[in-house]
């Protein structure tokens, strides 16, 4: 089946640093993935949806400045969670659809950040 | 707006004890709908895409089916290792970037 890895699967960083994670689609090319947040006991956010050479959409509320997003490649995409507060503490998970499928969408083991 | 809804919130069953989670939706055009797994801590695991109704889709226990507002999630003789939430989304044909609308989820637990 269709894997999305995701990388650290977990981080803990100083409040005021900047955090990166990387997404990617081990055997297949997605030219839409998405960053979605969740919160224990609650489903899945959609922060922003990234496009291949593109820059991402962010969905209301979002700041773009604070979540920068690249989508370089076809198979890579990165989250950085820029100046992090202990308030950016979440579970992050990265999504990517097929483009060469029908359309499924498969997500990524996720990445647990603790802001100190 | 897009809405999607599940029902229970939570299911408790007892090992081989069938039951059925409820996914209803209210949209303009639905181009798919979705069912994953997910277990505590990890990411969804994705289960089945259902595209019109009348449409079924079988793994292992489960089966999923579909009709024009609603799609089920039947567990057949469930097990201890089926305990997840199981997540139902949907997409249309109006969503931008063709995102996709989740429900609340439903967290099932199954006991020996």
């Amino acid at each position: 089946g269709a894997v999305v890895s995701q990388h650290p699967s977990w981080v803990i960083c100083k409040s005021g640093t900047s955090v990166k994670i990387e997404c990617r689609s081990l055997d297949f090319q997605a030219t839409t993935m998405f960053w979605y947040r969740q919160f224990p006991k609650q489903s899945l956010m959609l922060m922003a949806t990234s496009n291949e050479g593109s820059k991402a959409t962010y969905e209301q509320g979002v700041e773009k400045d604070k979540f920068l997003i690249n989508h370089a490649s076809l198979t890579l995409s990165t989250l950085t969670v820029t100046s992090a507060h202990p308030e950016d503490s979440s579970f992050y998970i990265c999504s990517a659809r097929d483009s060469g499928g029908v359309g499924e969408q498969y997500f990524g083991p996720g990445t647990r950040l603790t802001v100190t | 707006e897009d809405q999607v809804t599940q029902s229970p919130e939570a299911l408790r069953l007892q090992e081989g004890e069938s039951s059925s989670l409820n996914c209803s939706y209210t949209v303009s055009g639905l181009r798919g709908l979705f069912w994953y797994r997910q277990d505590p801590g990890k990411g969804p695991e994705f289960l089945f895409t259902l595209y019109s109704a009348g449409e079924e889709k079988e793994k292992e226990r489960l089966k999923a089916t579909l009709t024009k507002k609603e799609s089920f999630l039947h567990i057949t003789a469930p097990k201890p290792e089926d305990s997840a939430t199981y997540l139902c989304a949907v997409r249309t044909f109006k969503a931008a970037g063709n995102k996709l609308t989740f429900g609340g989820g439903t967290r099932v637990l199954v006991k020996p």
